[in-house]
């Protein structure tokens, strides 16, 4: 597609629950990321990935998230059991190799989660 | 761990002023900083990105400097129109890694 997909757009889900969520990003993009945003605050950076190397996940916050890619396409990310803390919209993002390069960076609609 | 301030956070002017919105960041090793804006239940668009070796950056009625040794940003937006009613985002660039700020919340009043 021309940009960065996500899905569902719209979460609700009860405590306790898996969910999970997609990423397609832009087509030869290696980059991609996602981040957390909740209400009235700043974006967190949770996980990073960048072709066949491994990725950072130094930014999700529990063991409960995990995220997976295939190759350089679909991301899922996955929160176990999940908590009224962790509502919040969950941002993919892609770019041409990471922005250290210099390369800008597309970022999809988002996924608002609501766990009620 | 890079933190990052914007001041103000919201922002009300009429249509026509010129908008100025800070933007400041603990550690200055970044290798580049974009400006992003984002509107009510929309992602985030990026609106310029400056490298860690550039001063400014423009783009029509945009304009952004970057004092990278003091660590401060600065995003000038010319005779502002209601369509600029946003949230504007400043994210250096530590490598791969962008860190934000909560933004400030720009009204245009018409």
């Amino acid at each position: 597609g021309a940009g960065v997909s996500q899905s569902p757009s719209n979460k609700v889900t009860e405590k306790g629950k898996d969910v999970e969520l997609r990423c397609d990003p832009i087509s030869g993009h290696t980059a991609l990321y996602w981040y957390r945003q909740r209400l009235g605050q700043g974006l967190e950076f949770l996980i990073y990935f960048q072709g066949n190397s491994a990725p950072d996940k130094s930014g999700l916050p529990s063991d409960r998230f995990s995220a997976e890619r295939t190759g350089e396409s679909v991301s899922t990310l996955t929160i176990q059991r999940t908590q009224q803390e962790d509502s919040a919209v969950y941002l993919c993002a892609s770019s041409f190799r990471g922005t250290g390069s210099g390369n800008t960076i597309y970022f999809g609609e988002g996924s608002w989660l609501t766990v009620v | 761990k890079q933190e990052v301030t914007q001041i103000p956070a919201a922002l009300s002017v009429p249509e026509g002023e010129n908008l100025v919105l800070n933007c400041s960041f603990t550690d200055s090793a970044i290798y580049n900083l974009q400006w992003f804006r984002q509107d009510p239940g929309k992602g985030l668009t990026s609106l310029l990105l400056i490298q860690s070796s550039q001063r400014e950056q423009t783009s029509g009625r945009l304009n952004a400097s970057l004092d990278k040794s003091s660590g401060r940003s600065t995003l000038y937006i010319a005779a502002s129109q209601p369509g600029d009613s946003a949230t504007y985002l400043c994210a250096p660039s530590n490598d791969y890694k962008l860190s934000f700020g909560a933004g400030t919340t720009v009204t245009v009043r018409a």
